[in-house]
């Protein structure tokens, strides 16, 4: 089945470390989206990606970095300077019909 | 003013009643429309999208109005499943395929 597959589902980080989470897809789509879930609110878009090499800043991006350099990995680094790095992170990819595909999430607590 | 917003609720309902979410959103702009359905720790899933004309899915009504910019979704005979939180999502297509997300509205189906 094809699909998103985040990693690791849960994380744990020390103030001052970078860490890194994973996204694959095998859906063969050219655009990947990461978003941020704080309770309460809605999710926030971090950084998107139309095509491979390419990516650009969303609404949150301070603190974080990306790379593309396969079309079917976007991972996200959540730095340092990241000053409330703990939430629930999303990676998403959409459809040629629009609907937006989800993986499972990454959980990132700092200690 | 957020771009999509959603009443948090919870909805607190009986198995077998009738329930409705709203959501209004802000820019005219936006060209497609959806609810998903998110639950406890996980990521969000497709409910419907939701059409100008209404459509229906099961117990399921998504309803549209664009001159209102307002959108709709009425749960009859409600489940204990169907208790979870309830993601307006907009779409709007400017440089990128972009999505807004209203925060949720929460639904507690009870025995």
């Amino acid at each position: 089945d094809g699909g998103i597959t985040q990693s690791p589902k849960y994380l744990f980080r020390k103030e001052g470390q970078n860490v890194t989470l994973s996204c694959e897809q095998n859906l063969n789509h050219d655009a990947m989206y990461w978003y941020r879930q704080d309770p309460g609110q809605g999710l926030r878009l971090i950084y998107y990606s139309q095509i491979v090499n390419d990516f650009q800043k969303g609404d949150i991006a301070e603190g974080y970095s990306v790379s593309r350099e396969k079309k079917e990995s976007f991972p996200l680094t959540v730095t340092s300077a990241q000053k409330n790095p703990t939430a629930f992170y999303l990676c998403a990819s959409p459809s040629n019909t629009g609907e937006l595909f989800f993986g499972e999430g990454s959980r990132l607590t700092v200690l | 003013r957020k771009e999509v917003e959603q009443d948090p609720g919870p909805f607190n309902v009986p198995e077998g009643a009738t329930v409705a979410f709203n959501c209004t959103y802000s820019n005219s702009a936006s060209q497609s429309f959806f609810w998903y359905r998110q639950d406890c720790r996980k990521e969000p899933k497709l409910l419907m999208s939701v059409y100008s004309s209404g459509n229906e899915d099961g117990r399921f009504t998504a309803q549209l109005n664009r001159a209102s910019q307002y959108i709709s979704l009425l749960i009859r005979d409600s489940k204990l499943s169907d208790s979870a939180t309830y993601l307006c999502v907009v779409n709007m297509i400017d440089n990128f395929n972009k999505f807004y997300f209203g925060s949720g509205t929460k639904l507690n189906v009870k025995p």
